[in-house]
């Protein structure tokens, strides 16, 4: 079957760094995404991966190995404004997102 | 559109009275997607229509909801006879064809629906 493994939740500080990752098994592979849901917000769309390695996006980086079915997205110089939940979504054969759960992530002063 | 365009933001319906969500996706987008999400959960698939194919009910968590899309653009999602346990936003998504497909989902800003 298809399915989609991200933690639930996730503390860090104010100005530190911290790693989400998230495991997918999907029928065919198409890429990896991570969205960005604020409380009471629509997601929005952070990064896509479709080769193995590191994308960087300022602040924001996201990894993928393939082989694993592995992915991370890297947030460095944690802002208040970080806190948010981060989806990770596979995009299978049908080119067609599988959404995780969500990691609800709060930031400490 | 420049966006996706959802209507109305908020809706507060009796229970028992049906109700109409409407989503306008980014034109030129083919594929278009309903989802459901309950308070600090996940998203929940609906329903999903690509081009003129025949859609993917395949979410729809009961006969009382049905959605159609007429001309390939704008998109309408009813639910009959409201239950309390269909309080939740419901949000609408849109992306391009095949060869977009690494632009991802572009979202509404959803439909919160209440049910009393």
């Amino acid at each position: 079957g298809q399915n989609i493994d991200q933690p639930t939740e996730m503390t860090a500080t104010e100005g530190a760094i911290v790693q989400i990752n998230c495991t997918y098994q999907t029928s065919g592979f198409n890429g990896l995404f991570w969205y960005q849901q604020h409380a009471g917000e629509a997601p929005t769309f952070l990064s896509y991966n479709v080769l193995d390695g590191l994308e960087e996006k300022g602040r924001f980086s996201s990894f993928l190995s393939r082989s694993k079915g592995y992915s991370y997205l890297l947030l460095k110089e944690l802002q208040m404004k970080d806190s948010a939940s981060y989806l990770c979504a596979s995009m299978d054969s049908n080119y067609q997102l599988i959404w995780g759960a969500g990691t609800k992530l709060i930031i400490k002063p | 559109g420049a966006g996706v365009s959802q209507s109305p933001s908020n809706k507060v319906t009796e229970k028992g009275k049906d109700v109409e969500l409407r989503c306008d996706p980014i034109s030129g987008h083919t594929a278009l997607y309903w989802y459901r999400q309950s308070l600090g959960q996940g998203l929940e698939f609906l329903i999903y229509f690509q081009g003129n194919s025949a859609p993917d009910k395949s979410g729809l968590p009961s006969d009382r909801f049905s959605a159609e899309r007429t001309g390939g653009s704008v998109s309408t999602l009813t639910i009959q006879r409201t239950q309390q346990e269909d309080s939740a936003v419901y949000l609408c998504a849109s992306s391009p064809s095949f060869a977009g497909a690494k632009f991802g989902y572009t979202f509404g800003s959803g439909t919160r629906l209440t049910v009393v």
